[in-house]
């Protein structure tokens, strides 16, 4: 079955810390797509990224970065420069083919991270 | 666009009792999922709607029960409430079912079973 673990339960960190969350899969699909969404305190889950099991190219976007490791089963993201706007719960998710549908995310329990100045 | 909207934010129930929570997706979007947020168990997936059909659920009891109208607003309804379902509960829309289409989530809806 499909699993998703972020070890890190909460990280505190400096403002222009630069800031890795962790997340390991288990999938037993060779096509599979991984995420990270933010959830900050409003509640709402924000889309951050996906990328496909296909793509191990790492990828930037301002201060946010990706690093995907099929060979570890691991999807890092990375602040860098981190700002107190960054404080939120961030969660890796996993969606694989075979449930059918792409609505039916296997979520991680998610990293709460605080920036302090 | 306007986002994903989720009505009432919050809620109060007392065990027993029924509660029903509205959910309206990004327009163009045909594919309405739910999601409950508790502490113990993080984010589980209830179930997904599509063009008015459900399409997956999750492994919740079926006191928990949704719909799709067509215009693709979904509402979920929880029946008999327990103090277990107490929780977050996120609707998340996206544009069709393909596997790479990401979802997009509301503010939630906070209920409270006392």
């Amino acid at each position: 079955a499909q699993k998703v673990t972020q070890a890190q339960t909460e990280i505190s960190v400096v403002e222009k810390e630069d800031v890795t969350l962790d997340c390991v899969y288990e999938t037993r699909d060779t096509t599979y797509y991984l995420f990270w969404y933010k959830q900050p305190p409003s509640g709402e889950l924000v889309f951050l990224i996906r990328r496909n099991s296909f793509d191990e190219q790492n990828e930037i976007s301002g201060r946010y970065s990706w690093n995907f490791q099929k060979s570890t089963s691991s999807f890092n993201f990375t602040i860098t420069a981190s700002q107190v706007v960054d404080s939120a719960v961030y969660f890796c998710a996993l969606s694989e083919v075979n449930t059918g549908t792409a609505s039916k995310l296997t979520f991680g329990t998610g990293t709460r991270l605080q920036v302090t100045l | 666009k306007a986002g994903v909207t989720q009505t009432p934010r919050y809620l109060i129930k007392t065990r027993g009792q029924q509660v029903t929570l509205s959910c309206s997706p990004i327009s163009g979007h045909r594919s309405v999922s739910w999601y409950q947020q508790t502490p113990g168990q993080g984010l589980q997936f209830l179930f997904e709607y599509f063009s008015e059909t459900q399409r997956n659920k999750g492994n919740f009891p079926g006191r928990f029960s949704g719909r799709q109208f067509s215009n693709s607003r979904s509402e979920m309804n929880v029946s008999t409430l327990e103090l277990g379902d107490s929780a977050l509960y996120l609707c998340a829309s996206s544009e069709n079912l393909e596997i790479n289409s990401p979802l997009h989530f509301g503010n939630g809806t906070r209920l409270t079973v006392t």
